[in-house]
């Protein structure tokens, strides 16, 4: 059964970087039949994608972000990672990592428990 | 790109069925590929997939949810309402023309 968790500190000084990790468990990373996410949630409010790494390891990303986001993998570990630079208090969400389609956004399915990261001096 | 339009809140009583719209645009929505999906999220829970491709349910899922779409709104269907649909729903699309994924803000349904 695959199963996603994310890692990563929990508090991030503003002007500062979010680093996060998503390490996945019952597949692989690599497989053609997939690519992996990372989308948000602010307190109180809805969903909001961050942007995709897919099996050749190329990216794509929500363009309201894409200057600040980086995601990257580490297929030896089956782990794929988020950092987000410049951070401000209006980043402050749960974070959740997903596998996706392998093309087109189709769904988002399994997703991870998801971890609260706060951006706060 | 603004998110996609659903309503705040629905309720109905158990046995009842609602319906859960969300508008967008032809960009998204009601463009040419039909790459509209659909997530249930119970408190402090992480999002539950439900329905893709606008009315293709995920392994599992009850036939009781069910999705359609009409021009540049999506629809999600719940009937025989039980207490435990009780959640938030988000309806997500594709937006071809810009490589884009986008959500809807959110329905809180409230079953009485």
């Amino acid at each position: 059964q695959l199963q996603l968790q994310e890692s990563g500190p929990r508090l991030v000084k503003p002007s500062e970087t979010l680093s996060l990790t998503c390490t996945v468990s019952g597949g692989s990373i690599s497989s053609s039949d997939s690519s992996w996410g990372w989308l948000r949630q602010p307190p109180g409010k809805g969903l909001e994608w961050i942007g995709n790494i897919y099996y050749s390891g190329s990216t794509s990303y929500n363009p309201s972000l894409k200057s600040r986001v980086t995601i990257f993998r580490d297929t030896s570990k089956n782990q794929f990672s988020l950092k987000l630079s410049s951070v401000t208090a209006a980043d402050t969400a749960v974070y959740y990592c997903a596998r996706s389609s392998p093309g087109n956004y189709r769904w988002f399915d399994p997703w991870g428990q998801g971890t609260r990261v706060t951006v706060s001096s | 790109q603004s998110a996609l339009t659903q309503p705040r809140s629905v309720s109905g009583s158990p046995g009842q069925s609602v319906t859960i719209s969300c508008t967008g645009t032809s960009s998204d929505v009601g463009g040419y590929n039909n790459y509209v999906s659909w997530y249930q999220q119970h408190p402090g829970k992480a999002p539950k997939f439900l329905i893709y491709d606008v009315s293709k349910r995920s392994s599992g899922v009850p036939d009781r949810f069910s999705g359609s779409r009409s021009g540049s709104t999506a629809s999600l269907t719940i009937s025989g309402l039980q207490a435990e649909d009780e959640a938030d729903y988000y309806c997500c699309s594709y937006a071809g023309t810009y490589n884009f994924v986008i959500f809807g803000g959110g329905t809180k349904l409230t079953v009485l």
